[in-house]
């Protein structure tokens, strides 16, 4: 069964810092991985994701994350915080084959301080 | 033009009672869900349809009802409320079941 954790519940970094957000799964197969945000009372939205194309992913308001398959990781970065980065963040692996669901992580709540 | 759309957005109801949460998508999506999200934020898939068929019915109550009059809609209908039915309901819809999520603002359901 494919399963998705993300170290640390709950990030916090300053303003211009670097954002680190750590994703690993686990797949019998390669399997498509997601980043969601999910801001304050709002539904979740996409921000990237790998479906077996490029390993580096360049999404929305700055964020980029990299397939590593030897790590069966996908961690989310973002050069320099921003106040409004503020959210809760789900990744998340789809399922491949027919027997198999989407699971989504635990998520990690990131807090930018001033 | 909203995407996935959600009603009623807050719900707050006694014990006992029996309500439903309505979902449509305009997105022209084959496979629609809904999630139950936690107070501490964990998301827990509950349904999954796929053109009007339910393909995933993970571990709910049976007081949990989906229906799906067709593929544009999923309803989620609740029997015999409990205090433990407190928790945000998202629905979300995708073309396929591999692809890209889009969900709706959430239904914050209150059971008192």
């Amino acid at each position: 069964a494919q399963s998705v954790t993300q170290l640390g519940s709950h990030v916090s970094v300053s303003e211009g810092a670097l954002v680190l957000l750590r994703c690993n799964y686990s797949s019998s197969v390669p399997p498509y991985l997601f980043w969601y945000v999910q801001y304050p009372n709002q539904g979740l939205q996409l921000l990237l994701k790998y479906t077996s194309a490029a390993t580096l992913v360049k999404g929305i308001n700055g964020f980029e994350a990299e397939f590593k398959k030897s790590e069966t990781s996908f961690h989310l970065t973002k050069p320099s915080a921003h106040m409004s980065d503020a959210a809760e963040y789900f990744c998340a692996v789809s399922p491949r084959d027919y027997g198999q669901n989407f699971v989504f992580g635990p998520g990690t709540r990131l807090s930018v301080l001033p | 033009d909203t995407a996935v759309s959600q009603t009623p957005k807050y719900l707050v109801t006694q014990m006992g009672n029996d309500k439903s949460i309505k979902c449509e998508q305009n997105l022209g999506h084959d496979t629609m869900y809904w999630y139950k999200q936690d107070s501490k934020k964990f998301l827990k898939i509950m349904f999954s349809y796929n053109n009007k068929e339910l393909i995933i019915n993970e571990t709910v109550p049976n007081r949990f009802s989906p229906k799906s009059p067709d593929k544009a809609h999923l309803n989620l209908h609740i029997n015999s409320l409990e205090l433990g039915d407190s928790a945000v309901y998202f629905c979300a819809s995708s073309p396929t079941r591999m692809e890209t999520q889009y969900f709706g603002p959430g239904t914050r359901l209150l059971v008192l």
